[in-house]
């Protein structure tokens, strides 16, 4: 099983500021990686997928980059609709698909 | 556009069982993949299985294998995911969502959740 690990678990940030995120994969993945974005009480949301490719509806501000076991979700800058929580998951070995814990960007 | 409607919150006791389903309109979903994936509270995501066509069965991540069972009535486009044997760890939100193709990949979109409560 890959087992994925994001961090930071929280980041203080305010708005108008570049963001990164880290998922980090147990064993390679090689690009097949997506982001997901949840706010409270809502299903979450897919960002981008095969590591660096926009959703439909995602805006420019996210970009997703890496391969192999290090990838990395940059919000060029942050909107206030952004505070949320971000998760990463890996689909190129399966049973099961594995999510990363999670990072949660709140307001500084 | 496919989109994934679930049924209602539940409230069971420990040791019995829930069915939940997940409603798709827009599309077919012999030709994608339906998963199924749950959160407890104040917690983070966590696949429990899904439908995958392109071996025409249901797959099921390890510690689920024994007590969950996913099914499908294509006449009505519903997917179902029955727990079995619960307990208060099975408290969550499970979630159904589509995959983009016939194998599980990234998953878009999500049915809007359904809270399953364990509790005596």
């Amino acid at each position: 099983e890959r087992v994925m690990t994001q961090f930071p678990a929280t980041l203080s940030v305010s708005p108008g500021e570049r963001v990164t995120l880290s998922c980090r994969a147990s064993q390679t993945v090689n690009r097949n990686l997506a982001w997901y974005q949840q706010k409270p009480g809502q299903a979450p949301r897919l960002l981008i997928y095969a590591a660096s490719t926009r959703a439909t509806g995602t805006p420019a501000r996210f970009s997703g980059s890496g391969s192999g076991t290090e990838f990395t979700l940059t919000i060029s800058s942050l909107q206030s609709d952004d505070f949320a929580v971000y998760y990463c998951q890996q689909y190129s070995d399966w049973p099961p698909l594995t999510f990363g814990g999670g990072t949660k960007i709140e307001l500084k | 556009q496919v989109q994934l409607v679930q049924s209602g919150a539940e409230v069971k006791k420990p040791g019995s069982s829930v069915k939940v389903s997940c409603k798709a309109s827009g599309g077919t979903f012999t030709s994608y993949g339906i998963s199924w994936v749950r959160q407890a509270p104040g917690q983070g995501l966590e696949w429990v299985g899904g439908l995958i066509p392109m071996f025409g069965r249901a797959e099921y991540a390890q510690k689920f294998q024994d007590r969950v069972t996913i099914t499908a009535d294509e006449s009505s486009g519903t997917v179902y995911m029955e727990v079995n044997s619960l307990t208060s760890e099975d408290t969550a939100v499970y979630y159904c969502a589509k995959s983009y193709d016939e194998s599980p990949n990234w998953l878009d979109p999500w049915g809007q959740g359904t809270l399953v409560t364990v509790s005596s």
